[in-house]
């Protein structure tokens, strides 16, 4: 069975300081592909990043980083220098091939200014 | 950028009544998803659709849910008797292919009274 894990329910930084998500998963299958989205006040679901089981490498984009490690099956997002835009709720998700999507429990991101 | 549009953006609807959610989405994409997500809580996988027929559904999918495409462009998602519980925010996805993002459409809001 595959299962996504966000221990942190929710989170308050004061604009410009550094946060990580962070996202634990469990599958058994060795061909799997996780997902972050971030759903902000409005509601929508936005897609953010994909990363596949065979690339761990560290992926950034802009003030956003992600840090895949399967050694710890983590799958880790981190916002450097958060503005109040920020403010969402982010959900990782996990898929292993043939299967559906699975979502974490999400995080709350509260960016005070 | 094509995007996954869904109407009504909010439904009321009576206790009993039956309601359909239509969904439009990306028209290269293969496969389709309706997920809900109760308020406040994570977004939960209700059925996949791919070649005209149900690949996968959860235990909410049960029968008083149903999809369709009804035409090449469409793809609906119907409940026969609705109760109080179902009231939600549903989402409508498309992906090309197993394993590909999802992306998601805006939601409709489902109050049931």
């Amino acid at each position: 069975a595959q299962k996504v894990t966000q221990a942190q329910t929710e989170i308050s930084v004061v604009e410009k300081e550094d946060v990580t998500l962070d996202c634990v998963y469990e599958t058994r299958d060795t061909t799997y592909y996780l997902f972050w989205y971030k759903q902000p006040p409005s509601g929508e679901l936005v897609f953010l990043i994909r990363r596949n089981s065979f690339d761990e490498q560290n992926e950034i984009s802009g003030r956003y980083s992600w840090n895949f490690q399967k050694s710890t099956s983590s799958f880790n997002f981190t916002i450097t220098a958060s503005q109040v835009v920020d403010s969402a709720v982010y959900f990782c998700a996990l898929t292993a091939y043939g299967q559906n999507f699975v979502f974490g429990p999400g995080t709350r991101l509260s960016v005070l200014p | 950028e094509p995007e996954v549009t869904q109407t009504p953006s909010h439904q009321v609807t009576q206790m009993g009544q039956e309601v359909i959610l239509r969904c439009v989405p990306i028209s290269n994409h293969l496969y389709f998803y309706w997920y809900r997500q109760i308020l406040g809580q994570k977004v939960e996988f209700l059925v996949s659709f791919y070649n005209n027929e149900i690949s996968e559904k959860s235990e909410i999918f049960d029968d008083q849910f149903s999809v369709e495409r009804p035409d090449g462009s469409n793809f609906t998602l119907k409940i026969r008797s609705t109760k109080l519980e179902d009231s939600a925010m549903y989402f409508c996805a498309s992906n090309i292919g197993r394993g590909q993002p999802q992306h998601f459409g805006d939601g409709t809001r489902l109050s049931i009274l």
